[in-house]
């Protein structure tokens, strides 16, 4: 099983609606939640970065955390055609020399005008 | 503007060659990595840096090695050793105070 799942997609919406993005993982030690944006052919960017269970919202964003199912959510609300990207979850764990960063490999998100 | 850079953008490689990927920050962090990108894989860590003059390995480090002689500057050296390199790498950095990493643009390399 790997440590972070998140499903592939692809995942196409018209423009706005509401847009659900998970993944899920199954090691308990991950205690930082991050979310990332990469349009084609650029380098990812930072959306959204949480650390506790709850939600945590940034305009049309709101990342979400439950961490007793190892569960993260990002919505996505009155979705815009900019917003077709890939969306990568990630999870850290441990910190120092320990520090370990995984990815979960992405769905691809088109919103249709 | 603070920020990372990579290049070149596209970079055409024969096969038998070696070449060497640029990457430079001015974020003033420590900490460094060098990830690959296949269609379908996610990104999969080559070698990482966590202070100047020192890096290891990652999950994919065979056929490739890095420098870190300055902090603000962390290259990649693709080596005919790799056998499947054609791929797009992405450098990042890490930020001491909230363990995030930032990237740079990329770079796609193609083996011809």
């Amino acid at each position: 099983q790997k440590e972070v799942e998140q499903d592939p997609g692809p995942l196409s919406v018209p423009e706005g609606a509401i847009v659900s993005l998970n993944c899920t993982y199954s090691n308990s030690a991950f205690q930082y939640f991050m979310w990332y944006r990469q349009y084609s052919r650029k380098g990812p960017e930072l959306l959204m970065y949480t650390y506790s269970s709850g939600n945590k919202e940034d305009g049309r964003f709101t990342a979400q955390v439950d961490k007793s199912s190892k569960y993260i959510s990002l919505f996505i609300r009155d979705s815009q055609p900019s917003d077709s990207a890939t969306y990568l979850c990630a999870m850290i764990k441990g910190g120092g020399s320990n520090y370990k960063l995984t990815f979960g490999k992405g769905t691809l998100l088109t919103v249709n005008p | 503007d603070g920020g990372i850079t990579q290049s070149p953008k596209y970079l055409f490689r024969k096969e038998g060659q070696n070449v060497t990927l640029s990457c430079e920050q001015n974020l003033n962090h420590d900490a460094m990595y060098w990830y690959r990108q296949d269609p379908g894989q996610g990104l999969r860590l080559i070698y990482y840096s966590q202070i100047v003059n020192d890096f290891q390995k990652g999950d994919i480090a065979e056929g490739y090695s890095v420098s870190r002689e300055k902090k603000e500057s962390f290259p990649l050296t693709v080596t005919s050793a790799q056998k499947n390199p054609t791929a797009f790498y992405l450098c990042a950095s890490r930020d001491r105070d909230t363990d995030t990493q930032y990237f740079g643009p990329g770079t796609r390399l193609t083996v011809l």
